[in-house]
């Protein structure tokens, strides 16, 4: 079976730092990716689809890459509502796998 | 704007049964595919279920087959999960959420705000 694995589970940072969480699958996966954002007792939210494309309304400082096997978000320059738990997510092979989650945190 | 709305959560007892309902609007709701998704207390997200748009077509997690069954009325733009044989593992808060790409294995756009089950005794 798939293993999506991300890194790191936790980060603190400072508003304006800029924040990079890796995604790992065991498999390849092409580019059947995406991330979410979740706050405290809140739904995830999708930010990133097809490993790159920002959904509608996600702002711009909010990036994925890579492809195959590895994979990141990237927060530019964090802001105060950007503080959540993020999750990246397989959809390449049935059933859909969501990784551990990696929580950033103010620093 | 599209809207996703769970009902149906609550607490019951080991290998009790439980119905959760999901009422969408705001899209053609026969277009997508509907799953449920669920977070386990201080957990991660594991998907559960789906369902195509004609309903002829349902997926499930191995950890629920054969207990939970999806369905879907798409004269009333609702799907909805029956839980059966419950566990105490199976305590969580479950989300509706819609597919984008129309596929078994998606990404999810829109979500509910999640109802919570509860399963003790």
């Amino acid at each position: 079976d798939i293993q999506m694995t991300q890194s790191p589970s936790s980060v603190s940072a400072s508003i304006g730092d800029r924040v990079t969480i890796t995604c790992r699958a065991s498999q390849p996966i092409s580019s059947w990716l995406a991330w979410y954002q979740q706050k405290p007792g809140k739904a995830p939210r999708l930010l990133i689809y097809a490993t790159s494309t920002l959904q509608t309304g996600v702002p711009s400082r909010f990036s994925g890459s890579g492809s195959g096997t590895e994979f990141t978000l990237s927060i530019s320059s964090l802001q105060p509502e950007d503080f959540a738990t993020y999750y990246c997510q397989q959809a390449n092979y049935f059933p859909p796998l969501f990784g551990g989650g990696t929580k950033v945190e103010i620093k | 704007e599209v809207q996703v709305a769970e009902s149906g959560g609550g607490l019951v007892q080991p290998g009790g049964s439980l119905r959760l309902s999901c009422a969408a609007s705001g899209f053609t709701f026969s277009d997508y595919v509907m799953n449920w998704v669920r977070q386990a207390p201080g957990q991660g997200l594991e998907w559960v279920s789906g369902i195509r748009g004609d309903g002829g077509t349902t997926y499930y997690a191995d950890s629920v087959k054969g207990r939970l069954t999806i369905s879907r009325d798409n004269s009333k733009n609702s799907v909805f999960l029956q839980m059966t044989s419950l566990r105490v593992e199976d305590t969580a808060v479950y989300y509706c959420a819609r597919g984008a790409a129309g596929s078994a294995s998606d990404w999810y756009d829109f979500w509910g705000q999640g109802t919570l089950v509860a399963v003790s005794s």
